[in-house]
């Protein structure tokens, strides 16, 4: 399958703890984007990173990339209440602009 | 950050009428549109890319003439789902990237529900 496999497919923690998602693929790619939505709406777009990139940053959110490994993990940091959603991967390869989404770890923090 | 509406953001139709969704970038061109869909708790499935001007080009296993997709502008892309029925209903996103973006980045409109009675 084409398709990033996430895990946990679930995840709760408590507000103030960290949460890692990881991603993996089988195909080659040409970046690794992550994206979160809230139950019922829209994708909101939190980072990409290429594939000649290990890691990046933004804000509480910490993105690594393995190629070798074919593998991504999202960090997000001190996580809050309003960090609740489902977290998604999508890669992108070739030229086409398409996207390939995961499964999707959906999050839960506590108060 | 670039914006890209959707219209309507739900919608509830009886089995065997047509719905037609608008996909719309507000300030930029879009020259590709992409079309996903989302059963509940599931993720995003690719249905068909758009490309303004041409025709789309679908996903194996997505049907064109029951998915009509138009691209008429390079601000709007529409998505019409024929003779729909129940099994249709689901969360229908659209995104579109355009300019000269090289690394894929993509903006989603907020969705639209679907729901056939």
């Amino acid at each position: 399958s084409q398709q990033g496999e996430e895990d946990p497919q679930a995840l709760s923690i408590q507000e103030g703890e960290n949460a890692t998602m990881n991603c993996s693929y089988k195909t080659s790619i040409n970046n690794l984007q992550w994206y979160r939505q809230n139950s019922g709406r829209g994708l909101v777009h939190l980072i990409l990173i290429r594939s000649n990139e290990r890691e990046k940053h933004s804000g509480r959110l910490r993105v690594t990339l393995d190629t070798s490994k074919k593998s991504s993990s999202l960090l997000i940091t001190a996580s809050r209440a309003a960090d609740t959603a489902s977290y998604f991967c999508a890669l992108g390869s070739g030229n086409t602009g398409k996207l390939i989404f995961g499964q999707g770890t959906t999050l839960q923090v506590k108060p | 950050g670039a914006v890209v509406s959707q219209h309507p953001s739900w919608v509830i139709c009886k089995s065997g009428t047509s719905v037609k969704i608008e996909c719309r970038s507000l300030d930029f061109q879009a020259t590709t549109m992409f079309w996903y869909r989302q059963f509940p708790k599931q993720s995003l499935m690719l249905m068909a890319t758009s490309n303004e001007g041409s025709k789309a080009t679908y996903e194996q296993g997505v049907e064109k003439d029951k998915f009509l997709i138009n691209h008429a502008s390079l601000t709007l892309s529409t998505l019409t789902v024929t003779s729909a029925h129940p099994e249709d209903s689901s969360f229908y996103i659209c995104s579109a990237r355009g300019g000269t973006v090289i690394f894929n980045e993509q903006f989603f409109g907020p969705g639209t529900r679907l729901t056939v009675l």
